[in-house]
């Protein structure tokens, strides 16, 4: 099955500086990858998502890029603010044995912005 | 309001007493699923099911169970809990599993089995 690796597992930037999460996946057969941000005290909730037939995608401050060969994808967050500090997890989509796509999620990184 | 309810949302309970915990969406999504998650290891798939009366195992299934007789609802129950399942339990839905199907997930439920 698949396999997404996330790192780091910690990050500590100040306030105005970038952020950039790192994953790697194993089933070269995922599509999709999404992006999502835990508050504290909250589930989690869809931020940003790339399908495999695209390399980048930006929203405002937050940007994903995909690199099929290598099969790792990252996101990226730029004038960091405190209201960014949260864990993001990343996930990738693939197929499972039933054929159902189901999500395999990363293991989250804590980003902690200081002001 | 578009939402993911569970219910309860704390609950401190002994090994062995059974328990159930409620999930129910209000957007008429197809699929649905349970997730646990644990400090250093992420949110893994207990459950989902892709319909009514369609369920299948994820990737941590041991000592849980599902139903799916509604729509809109798919507690988890669990039969005889342990220690080991102290947790915190998400539950998650969407359209379908295609792409651009958000899934939106619930407020949690933090489980502790004593």
């Amino acid at each position: 099955g698949e396999n997404v690796e996330q790192h780091p597992s910690t990050l500590s930037v100040q306030e105005g500086d970038s952020a950039v999460i790192k994953c790697t996946y194993s089933d070269s057969a995922s599509n999709y990858f999404p992006w999502y941000k835990q508050e504290l005290g909250k589930g989690p909730q869809l931020i940003i998502d790339i399908r495999s037939n695209v390399g980048e995608k930006k929203d405002q401050r937050i940007a994903v890029t995909l690199n099929k060969t290598a099969k790792h994808f990252s996101l990226h967050i730029t004038e960091t603010q405190p209201e960014d500090s949260a864990v993001y997890f990343c996930a990738a989509r693939s197929r499972r044995p039933g054929g159902s796509y189901i999500p395999t999620f990363g293991r989250g990184t804590s980003l902690i912005v200081h002001p | 309001e578009a939402q993911v309810t569970q219910n309860p949302r704390y609950l401190i309970t002994v090994t062995g007493k059974k328990l159930t915990v409620t999930c129910s969406q209000n957007m008429n999504h197809e699929y649905m699923s349970w997730y646990r998650q644990d400090p250093g290891l992420g949110l893994r798939q207990i459950y989902y099911s892709m319909n009514v009366e369609v369920t299948d195992k994820g990737d941590v299934p041991e000592g849980y169970k599902v139903s799916r007789k509604e729509k809109r609802n798919f507690p988890l129950i669990l039969e005889s809990p342990s220690p080991n399942q102290t947790s915190l339990y998400f539950c998650a839905s969407s359209f379908g599993t295609g792409v651009n199907n958000e899934q939106f997930f619930g407020p949690g439920t933090r489980l502790t089995v004593l």
